[in-house]
């Protein structure tokens, strides 16, 4: 049973442009939220998380917005650059991140065009 | 610090073979997952141990897989015997695991992965 689901599975947008990932859970224990980047040849990295007592957070050009009552949250990229393609993982944690387990959505594989 | 380093980083075995993935975890980290990528399914948690215990290894697929975790600085995981379906990325990834909520401290990192073709 798939507990986060993310989409789009694909995005493609020019440099500049603020890609959106969205992400909905179904698992109302989850309190913690974190994104992970993957380059590459590359193990995923956090890139950011919130939890979900606020509705958003931002770091640089990241930001997370958060609905709770709707149990989604999304990622924006701003002013979007080339170094951005990879793809990005939601996921998502109950116990404010404690509980070592930590379910991932399928990923979005982003391209950030010229 | 190196990171978690795993190995090999890439293996091509044919089907029925034994394969044994190794990995590192980060010097401290007291948690470490094994986790396998693939397009069809994503990243799909197959075990996880705390302090060098395993605490929930209800991810792996068949009693052809195993992992192990002898001491703090060293995992094994291990396919036995191998079959095509099993062609994914695997990664190893380890975290210092506290008990505040939301201090970030559970962050996980990932090793590069070690990328297993069963032919």
């Amino acid at each position: 049973q798939q507990q986060v689901k993310q989409s789009p599975q694909s995005l493609i947008v020019q440099k500049g442009g603020i890609p959106i990932i969205n992400c909905a859970y179904e698992n109302t224990a989850f309190d913690y939220f974190p994104w992970y980047q993957q380059f590459p040849g590359k193990g995923p990295a956090l890139l950011i998380a919130i939890r979900p007592d606020v509705s958003e957070k931002k770091e640089g050009r990241f930001t997370i917005s958060f609905n709770k009552s709707a149990k989604q949250f999304s990622l924006h990229i701003m002013d979007s650059q080339p170094g951005d393609s990879a793809t990005y993982f939601c996921a998502a944690s109950p116990y404010g991140g404690t509980a070592s387990k930590l379910t991932f959505g399928t990923g979005t594989r982003l391209q950030v065009t010229l | 610090d190196a990171g978690v380093i795993q190995s090999p980083r890439h293996e091509v075995t044919e089907m029925g073979q034994e394969v044994t993935l190794r990995c590192k975890p980060i010097s401290g980290h007291n948690s470490l997952f094994w986790y396998r990528q693939t397009m069809m399914r994503g990243l799909e948690l197959l075990i996880y141990f705390n302090n060098n215990v395993p605490i929930d290894d209800s991810g792996m697929p068949e009693d052809r897989f195993s992992a192990k975790m002898p001491n703090a600085s060293f995992s094994t995981l291990k396919i036995q015997p191998s079959e095509p379906r099993d062609s994914a990325v695997y990664f190893c990834a380890s975290s210092f695991r506290l008990s505040t909520p939301y201090s970030g401290a559970n962050v996980l990192t990932f090793g590069a992965g070690s990328r297993l073709t069963v032919l």
